[in-house]
């Protein structure tokens, strides 16, 4: 099965700052990847996704994520974190035609944003 | 217009009870699914529904069943609650793309089980 893992439960920057949070994936076959974001007590709401067709894929809010297959990594990045990026964020990976093309979800990281 | 909607959006109940959570996509998508979010946030597929065929994760107890009138509702039903059932249900649905399509999530079920 697909996996990804998020390294970092907690990130904390500065408004401003710039955002960075890691994802690694396992695949055994070119992976189709997801950046969600969810805000307190709401759904998951689709930041960005790669599905080969290039490797620097820009979402919406200004975020960003870049494939790397040599490191295995879709790191999600922002240039300048605002107050409302505050949120829990879920890296994911499409299970394969098996699963009904489930989604396999990393633990998620939650960022912080502080003045 | 709402694309996936949720109902109820709360549901506290004791356990033993029998209870359903409602979704319904306007998305006219081919799949949806069903994804539980433990009290630590982690998000597990519980089931896959594709055109009558139902993809079952083998960890999910078979207190839990999903029925799904039409392709627009897939409905969740969980008999004999217990209290680790408690946590947020989230349905999704998507188009059967080979994986590449984007999953729509629904706001959620909250489930307390007394």
């Amino acid at each position: 099965a697909q996996s990804v893992t998020q390294l970092g439960s907690h990130v904390s920057v500065s408004e401003g700052a710039l955002v960075l949070l890691r994802c690694n994936y396992s695949s055994s076959v070119p992976p189709y990847l997801f950046w969600y974001v969810q805000y307190p007590n709401q759904g998951l709401q689709l930041l960005l996704k790669y599905t080969s067709a290039a490797t620097l894929v820009k979402g919406i809010n200004g975020f960003e994520a870049e494939f790397k297959k040599s490191e295995t990594s879709f790191h999600l990045t922002k240039p300048s974190a605002h107050m409302s990026d505050a949120a829990e964020y879920f890296c994911a990976v499409s299970d394969g035609f098996d699963s009904g093309y489930a989604l396999n979800f990393g633990k998620g990281t939650s960022l912080l944003v502080t003045p | 217009d709402t694309a996936v909607s949720q109902t109820p959006k709360y549901l506290v109940t004791q356990m033993g009870n029998d209870k359903s959570i409602k979704c319904e996509q306007n998305l006219g998508h081919d799949t949806m699914y069903w994804y539980k979010q433990d009290s630590k946030k982690f998000l597990k597929i519980m089931f896959s529904y594709n055109n009558k065929e139902l993809i079952i994760n083998e960890t999910v107890p078979n207190r839990f069943s999903p029925k799904s009138p039409d392709k627009a509702h897939l409905n969740l039903h969980i008999n004999s609650l217990e209290l680790g059932d408690s946590a947020v249900y989230f349905c999704a649905s998507s188009p059967w793309t080979s994986g590449s399509g984007e999953q729509y999530f629904g706001p959620g079920t909250r489930l307390t089980v007394t």
